[in-house]
């Protein structure tokens, strides 16, 4: 079965730094492109973050570009998202997703909230 | 960025209903389009790629079409499962953008 599970989230302050991760299995994690999306309280979804199945490309949301960095473990089959410079606008659900043939999002995690507050 | 318009934000409709829901871009994209289906508390789920392919365990009542700039959902005869919230999302280039969503609600 192909999963996706994210861990990492909680409660950090504002300026801070979190890095949440994704677990994957059930696929050949290196022959995908992966992603990071985000979804505040009560909002729509938000693309945040991509990255290559090497990790040599990245594209970040402006909104997060230069505070955010993704990167990937294709030996432990896992994906992440290092988070500086947290604002409370950073607050949100983050859902790790893969990326199939055509650029589908085709698999998502649960998600794992991430809240900026003092 | 590509801009991403949605309609409508929300709609009420009964069970049976045909339904449709549209997205426009603010500048061609060929097919890279994408249509995803939300309930309230779970992770968003792929329905529609490439503009107008079901993606597989879809039941057939959904469809998509559209090309360059228009683009829509379409519910033949909407069920009891299928009240949530959908949103398009383009993948022609980065920044990927998602449409606002739009909210099936029970008439």
């Amino acid at each position: 079965e192909v999963q996706l599970v994210e861990s990492g989230g909680g409660l950090v302050q504002p300026g801070g730094s979190r890095r949440i991760s994704c677990a994957t299995s059930g696929f050949v994690f290196s022959s995908y492109q992966m992603n990071w999306v985000r979804q505040a309280p009560g909002k729509g979804l938000e693309w945040v973050s991509f990255i290559s199945t090497t990790g040599s490309t990245e594209h970040h949301a402006d909104s997060v570009k230069g505070r955010f960095t993704i990167s990937r473990d294709n030996t432990k089959n896992s994906l992440y998202l290092q988070m500086n410079s947290l604002r409370a606008e950073d607050t949100a659900v983050y859902y790790c997703v893969r990326e199939a043939a055509q650029d589908a999002f085709d698999i998502w995690g649960q998600g794992t909230m991430v809240t900026v507050s003092s | 960025a590509i801009q991403m318009t949605q309609s409508p934000s929300s709609l009420s409709a009964s069970v049976g209903d045909r339904v449709t829901i549209t997205c426009r871009t603010s500048q061609g994209i060929g097919n890279d389009l994408g249509w995803y289906q939300q309930k309230p508390g779970k992770a968003p789920k792929l329905l529609i790629y490439a503009a107008s392919s079901l993606q597989s365990g879809v039941p057939s009542r959904f469809s998509g079409s559209g090309s360059g700039t228009d683009f829509t959902l379409t519910i033949s005869s909407l069920q009891p499962e299928d009240f949530a919230t959908y949103y398009c999302l383009q993948d022609y280039n980065f920044p990927r953008t998602f449409g606002q969503g739009t909210k099936v609600e029970i008439k």
